[in-house]
């Protein structure tokens, strides 16, 4: 069956630093790759997805993700993060699409200043 | 377009009680999704429905029920609920399986 590691619970970075969060998968084939954002007491957002092609995948809010086949990774990263970036993040595989997505545990991300 | 909307937003439950849990989406979306979030577990999927008048079990389906008898509703139902089942639920949308599932805001039950 299908896996999502997400190593990390907790992150803390400085406002405008760089931000790295792993994401880790055990799948017989490459799976459908996604990240989601949770903002405190909301529904979960999705900030990017891959499907195949480019490994590099460009998603909202200035963030992106490489998808490395050879370490089953899926790391999402952003160059220079903002306070409001503070939040709980995803990492999802769906080895047929969006249907039956399994969800890491999260990662939750607190930016301080 | 308010998206997908859920109801109530907080409940509190005795052990036993039942209760019925909406989701609404204005997106005319085929499929439907009920998780649970519990904390360090990420979401679990329950139920999900590709149509209407359709329904299938997830990874977590039992001790509760779902009905799609609009295109638009998707309910969950607990007929017994259980204090394990206390839980923040979010719903989900999407237009068919390869496109983005879209989340409502969730509900956070506790079953005492």
């Amino acid at each position: 069956a299908q896996s999502v590691t997400q190593p990390d619970i907790h992150i803390t970075v400085s406002e405008g630093a760089s931000l790295e969060l792993r994401c880790n998968y055990s799948y017989g084939a490459t799976p459908y790759l996604f990240w989601y954002v949770q903002s405190p007491g909301q529904g979960l957002q999705l900030l990017l997805k891959y499907f195949s092609g480019d490994t590099l995948v460009q998603g909202i809010k200035g963030f992106e993700a490489e998808f490395k086949r050879s370490q089953s990774s899926f790391n999402l990263r952003k160059p220079s993060v903002h306070w409001s970036d503070a939040a709980e993040y995803f990492c999802a595989v769906g080895p047929s699409g969006f249907q039956k997505l399994v969800f890491g545990t999260g990662t939750r991300l607190l930016v301080s200043p | 377009n308010a998206g997908v909307t859920q109801t109530p937003k907080f409940r509190v439950l005795k052990t036993g009680q039942s209760m019925t849990l909406l989701c609404a989406q204005d997106m005319n979306h085929e499929y439907m999704y009920w998780y649970r979030q519990d904390p360090g577990m990420g979401l679990r999927l329950i139920h999900y429905s590709v149509g209407e008048g359709t329904t299938a079990k997830g990874e977590v389906p039992d001790g509760y029920n779902v009905s799609r008898l609009k295109k638009q509703n998707f309910l969950l139902g607990l007929e017994s609920a259980a204090p394990s089942q206390t839980s923040v639920y979010f719903c989900a949308s999407s237009r068919d399986r390869s496109y983005e599932q879209y989340f409502g805001p969730g509900t956070r039950l506790t079953v005492t």
